[in-house]
């Protein structure tokens, strides 16, 4: 049973670029969240995907945007890239729930390096 | 979550003893909380997770325990091993269903052998 798989694990881009990230979700799991995280703090949301729509977002500006497939796979796309974009980005599945709260677990991330 | 800066709450803990992981949420209402292992290099791994209905919950050498009088979680390990060092959070979710989660200052647990 594949857990949530996150590609690439590791990017360098410079200040300006644009980058894409993958992420697969566990095998039975409809919604797809992102988070960042920078160093050696918690993961801060960034937004929610479920039936391919963004679903609710935290403070980030737009441009952090998303994707979601019909096999239920995400993707993240930060366009003009800044210094402070540096750190973990972390992919999270779960089952859609409207009442009851299910755990969302988590892929190993990718480590986004703005130079 | 709040933002922690570079250095965390650090517990070191002799291996063989108990570990207690202490965490203050934000939100009276959240209804459902976690705790999450994170070691270096890796994404956040689930330990645990307690209803609010609940005050106790226990797994394979790890209880949580929840007072919602004082919006205080506690994760505690039981016989603590190396491989339990780590980052571990607390994290909550505000409402019901499927809001996003909002995480706790991270502890860094580290186990002497």
């Amino acid at each position: 049973d594949a857990g949530v798989t996150q590609s690439p694990t590791h990017l360098i881009k410079t200040r300006g670029q644009q980058v894409t990230l993958r992420c697969s979700p566990k095998s039975g799991h409809d919604t797809v969240s992102w988070y960042q995280q920078a160093l050696g703090q918690g993961p801060q949301f960034i937004f929610q995907y479920y039936e391919e729509e963004e679903r609710q977002r935290g403070n980030f500006p737009d441009r952090f945007s998303g994707h979601q497939f019909p096999n239920y796979s995400s993707e993240l796309n930060v366009n003009a890239l800044l210094l402070g974009d540096s750190a973990l980005y972390l992919c999270a599945s779960s089952l859609f729930q409207t009442r009851s709260s299910q755990p969302q677990h988590f892929g190993d991330g990718t480590r986004l390096s703005i130079l | 979550g709040e933002s922690v800066g570079l250095h965390l709450p650090t517990l070191s803990v002799q291996e063989g003893d108990n570990s207690i992981i202490n965490c203050a949420y934000s939100n009276s209402a959240s209804d459902y909380f976690i705790w999450y292992k994170q070691e270096s290099g890796k994404g956040p791994q689930f330990i645990i997770d307690i209803r609010s209905n609940m005050d106790k919950r226990q797994g394979q050498r790890v209880t949580v325990l929840l007072n919602k009088t004082v919006k205080h979680l506690s994760l505690q390990i039981a016989a603590t091993q190396p491989g339990d060092s780590a980052v571990y959070f607390c994290a909550e979710n505000p409402y019901s269903g499927n809001t996003p989660l909002v995480f706790g200052k991270g502890t860094r647990l580290s186990v002497i052998a």
